[in-house]
């Protein structure tokens, strides 16, 4: 069974610095792994979505990478801002099914 | 438009109310899906529609019965629910099964 985990569980940093939020999954075999942020009581937004071929996807301040055979992604986000205060969860796809990590909580003071 | 509308936003409802949940799409999207999320976890997988057909149920529980009248379209009907059933539901929606999956901003259920 597929289990995703995300480390760290929250984060507090002062605006401006850059971050890593890091994911990994037990099972390599899947076929893509998506990132997305949540704002408390809201739906998921979808960031950045990576294919099991491809090593990594930008977009804006966003860098997600992928190392499917260590079963690891990182979520790089630059000069950090309040707004980007949320929930950042990680999942993975293999076939019609998406295992979620428990998410990283993201604070960023201005 | 990268848009899934769900209505209604909040939702009360007593043990023994019947309602509905709607979740709408106009992606062309061929996957629909229902989450449960409960506070500070993430999202649990409850049904999944691939061209209008039920393809996986997660052994919920029949009081929650799910509905595709058409391929923009996912109902989720609610009978006789348990307080512990008070969550987000969210809707999403995909290209095909193994695609980037849009959210929309879910429904605020609370059971009393």
């Amino acid at each position: 069974k597929q289990e995703v985990t995300q480390i760290p569980a929250a984060l507090s940093v002062p605006e401006g610095e850059n971050l890593v939020l890091n994911c990994s999954f037990t099972d390599s075999a899947i076929y893509n792994l998506q990132w997305f942020r949540q704002d408390p009581g809201k739906g998921l937004t979808s960031l950045l979505l990576i294919q099991s071929s491809q090593r990594e996807q930008t977009s804006g301040r966003l860098n997600a990478s992928l190392d499917k055979s260590s079963g690891r992604s990182t979520l790089y986000i630059a000069a950090s801002q309040p707004g980007d205060s949320a929930t950042y969860l990680c999942a993975v796809r293999r076939y019609s099914t998406l295992t979620f990590g428990k998410g990283t909580m993201l604070l960023v003071s201005p | 438009d990268t848009e899934v509308t769900q209505t209604p936003k909040h939702l009360v409802m007593g043990m023994t109310n019947k309602k509905s949940l709607k979740c709408e799409q106009h992606m062309g999207h061929r996957a629909m899906y229902w989450y449960k999320q409960k506070a500070k976890k993430p999202p649990e997988l409850m049904f999944v529609y691939s061209y209008e057909k039920l393809s996986i149920n997660e052994s919920v529980p029949s009081r929650f019965s799910p509905e595709c009248p058409n391929s923009s379209l996912l109902n989720l009907h609610l009978h006789a629910l348990q307080p512990e059933d008070s969550a987000l539901y969210l809707c999403a929606s995909s290209q095909d099964l193994g695609g980037r999956l849009f959210f929309g901003s879910g429904t605020q259920l609370s059971v009393l």
